[in-house]
C-alpha cells in the first residue's frame, strides 16, 4: 500500500524559472493538502483540493503560486518566476475524507532557488 | 483563531528515561489533536491523534499523549526513551466544526535522546 508520493524529492531552480511539484495521494484518498515548511519552522497550510476543485487556497501567496488536482493524474503545485524566498520544503498530504480524518504526508519536495 | 504552542525548542533526555514533549493549543469548539514525527530530510510520520473519548491516547513506537481539556494541553510522552527516538516532533490541531480541515502546526520540538 503505497503512501503519498511526491516528486521530485529535490528541485533546484534559478530565480525567474518555474517550479512544478507533483503529489500522488494514497490510494482511495480524494483530498489533497499542500503545506510549506521554511527552515526551522513548522508547516504552514497553503491549499486544499479535491478532484477538479480548489476548496481553500487561503494560505497560497496571491501571485505566482497555483495548484490543481485534475480528474486524472497527480496534484500539481506550480510556482512561476521563483524567488529565493520560495526555497523551502513543500509537503503534500492526503486523506480519504474531511472529518475526523488523519492527513498522511508525503516525503516532501525540497526546493532550492539559486 | 486556532493556534498551537510548543514551548520547548529542544528537549534532551537520557536513554531509558521517560520523556515528555509539551503542546498547548487554542481552538474554537472541540479540538482534533495530532502528533507527527519528522526525521532528517523526511516527511512527517503520523504518531497518534485525539478525536474524542479516552483522554489517554496510545500511538506508534510506544508513544502516548494525554488530552487535558482544562489546561488545553496535549503532551506527548514515552515511558522509556530510545536513541532512535531522536527527531523533530510536531503537534497539530484542527477544529471539529464543519469546514475546518487545515492543520495548524506548532513550530516543533527537537528531541535528543542521549546514550
Amino acid at each position: 500500500n503505497a503512501g503519498v508520493m511526491q516528486n521530485p524529492r529535490h528541485l533546484v531552480r534559478r530565480r525567474g524559472q518555474e517550479a512544478r511539484l507533483r503529489c500522488s495521494p494514497m490510494k482511495g484518498h480524494s483530498h489533497v493538502y499542500w503545506y510549506r515548511q521554511l527552515p526551522e519552522e513548522g508547516l504552514k497550510f497553503m491549499v486544499y483540493l479535491q478532484k477538479e476543485n480548489i476548496i481553500d487556497e487561503s494560505g497560497m501567496p496571491k501571485e505566482r503560486f497555483s495548484a490543481e488536482f485534475p480528474k486524472e493524474g497527480p496534484s500539481i503545485l506550480r510556482i512561476q518566476q521563483v524567488v529565493r524566498g520560495d526555497s523551502a520544503a513543500y509537503f503534500c498530504a492526503s486523506s480519504p475524507g474531511q472529518f475526523q480524518e488523519t492527513q498522511y504526508f508525503g516525503p516532501g519536495t525540497r526546493l532550492l532557488v539559486l | 483563531a486556532q493556534s498551537v504552542a510548543q514551548p520547548e525548542d529542544q528537549v534532551n533526555v537520557a536513554e531509558g528515561n521517560p520523556l515528555t514533549v509539551k503542546c498547548t493549543y487554542s481552538v474554537s469548539g472541540n479540538p482534533y489533536l495530532f502528533w507527527y514525527v519528522q526525521y532528517p530530510n523526511r516527511g512527517l510520520q503520523f504518531l497518534l491523534k485525539y478525536i474524542t473519548g479516552d483522554n489517554l491516547v496510545k500511538g506508534s513506537y510506544g508513544f502516548e499523549a494525554e488530552f487535558n481539556k482544562s489546561q488545553t494541553s496535549f503532551h506527548l510522552k514515552k515511558p522509556s526513551a530510545l536513541v532512535s527516538d531522536s527527531a523533530l516532533y510536531f503537534c497539530a490541531v484542527r477544529g471539529s466544526t464543519s469546514g475546518t480541515y487545515k492543520y495548524i502546526f506548532g513550530t516543533g520540538t527537537r528531541l535528543k535522546v542521549l546514550a
